[in-house]
């Protein structure tokens, strides 16, 4: 079964810290792998988008990882702001005929002054 | 140029009741897909339309409906409501066929409050 794991379903940081958060995933065959930011009663917000040939990818100072292999990813972001206060979900695509979007159900993170 | 818009934004009904949400997307987008989110989860799909045909259905029953017109913007109708039937809805538009060989761009959702 196509499924999308998140941990940890919380986390609280105080402001300037760092932290990772981490995405499981048994989705076969893959397409790619997304992380959203969505704050509170929005839509969803791409952060990055990486396929099965990508490492790494950046987007301020937010920083994706994926390993294919061992269907692992993370999200690693620097410098926390209180901005950064939302949930983080991670979201794979299956490489069949309807590329479906499989989402896991979020980590929330909530950045303390 | 707008992102994709819903309306309303925030609905209250009652048990029974029938609902109509809509979207429109991107400008250039073709496809439209419907996300339902219960408060602590993620999106479940519901439906994908694509050049004004569904292209895909969750796992949802069929007291959900939805159609894209020419224009592309499309509806999301629930009849019959239930209690459990109280989510925040998103929609998301895209370019291509496929919701996930193509970058999905979400709208801000619906707040449906069932009671």
């Amino acid at each position: 079964k196509n499924q999308v794991e998140q941990s940890p379903q919380s986390l609280i940081i105080l402001e300037g810290k760092n932290c990772t958060l981490q995405c499981n995933y048994t989705v076969s065959p893959f397409s790619n792998l997304r992380w959203y930011k969505q704050d509170t009663g929005r839509g969803p917000v791409s952060l990055t988008i990486m396929t099965f040939s990508e490492n790494t990818k950046s987007n301020g100072r937010y920083t994706a990882t994926l390993d294919a292999d061992t269907k692992q990813s993370s999200l690693h972001i620097t410098a926390s702001q209180l901005s950064d206060s939302a949930s983080y979900i991670c979201v794979v695509s299956a490489r069949d005929s309807s590329y479906k979007l499989i989402f896991g159900s979020g980590t929330r993170l909530l950045v303390r002054p | 140029d707008a992102g994709v818009t819903q309306s309303p934004t925030h609905l209250i009904k009652t048990r029974g009741q029938h609902v109509t949400l809509r979207c429109s997307p991107i400008s250039g987008h073709k496809s439209v897909s419907w996300y339902q989110q219960v408060l602590g989860q993620g999106p479940q799909f519901i439906f994908q339309y694509y050049e004004k045909e569904e292209r895909g259905r969750g796992n949802f029953p069929d007291r959900f409906s939805a159609r894209q017109f020419p224009n592309y913007s499309s509806e999301l109708n629930v009849n019959a409501l239930l209690l459990g039937d109280s989510a925040l809805y998103l929609c998301a538009s895209s370019l291509g066929q496929g919701q996930g060989n193509t970058e999905a761009f979400f709208g801000q959702g619906t707040r449906l409050t069932v009671v």
